[in-house]
């Protein structure tokens, strides 16, 4: 069984497109993130969700919206998807928010922006 | 949050030990070591993290000096499974617990 798991793995689109990458994880955990992996290999926290309450949003484009349906998923949505969008995007999760819980990762959505 | 300092690469033979430094000079009393690793084309795994006490998984050992400021990340018997980028991380209470990854230690284990 697959913790955490993202779809699609791979998404190739064109430039102004919309897109969403859903993540689930059979955890039981509270606490949901999302990073971005850029070429040059940085991880970046993006968001994190809590019981489904948004507490870090880290100067993220208003183009990307997080939505957490319940504590088992965090979807991202993104608008008008433009080239410096294309990176990994990764998702995790974590039992609470705590100094002393870590977060656990899913394999990643590889995103192309032709 | 406390930055950490890690060599860009290290070098390892099969079955022998790799021994990963990290320097972390200004953590705080309530910050904690993570260490994570990232195989080619996977997402970060989590591999052991500590306050003060030296750690032990399955996986690893941990070893943080008596004043905090650095520690050692300690594969025993290193197998070319265990080739990726070994990040070191202090996690503060002040961000909300969001990791701030690094560039990381490249280890190749070499055959």
């Amino acid at each position: 069984d697959t913790a955490v798991s993202q779809t699609p793995k791979y998404l190739v689109t064109q430039m102004g497109n919309d897109k969403s990458i859903k993540c689930e994880q059979n955890l039981g955990h509270d606490t949901m993130y999302w990073y971005k992996q850029d070429s040059k290999k940085f991880l970046k926290i993006m968001f994190s969700y809590n019981n489904k309450e948004l507490i870090i949003n880290e100067t993220v484009p208003n183009r990307f919206s997080p939505k957490s349906p319940d504590k088992a998923h965090l979807n991202l949505h993104i608008n008008s998807l433009e080239l410096g969008d294309s990176a990994v995007y990764f998702c995790a999760s974590s039992q609470e928010v705590s100094p002393n819980q870590p977060q656990h990762f899913g394999d990643g959505t590889r995103l192309s922006i032709l | 949050d406390a930055k950490t300092t890690q060599p860009p690469s290290m070098d390892c033979a099969e079955g022998r030990a790799a021994n990963l430094p990290c320097n972390h000079s200004t953590i705080s009393g309530n910050e904690y070591v993570y260490w994570y690793r990232q195989i080619h084309s996977q997402g970060p795994q989590y591999i052991i993290h500590g306050l003060k006490n030296n750690e032990t998984n399955e996986m690893a050992s941990l070893i943080i000096t008596e004043d905090r400021k650095s520690s050692t990340l300690i594969l025993p018997h290193a197998t070319l499974r265990d080739t990726a980028v070994y990040y070191c991380i202090v996690q503060s209470g002040g961000s909300n617990y969001k990791l701030t990854f690094g560039k990381g230690t490249l280890l190749p284990v070499n055959p």
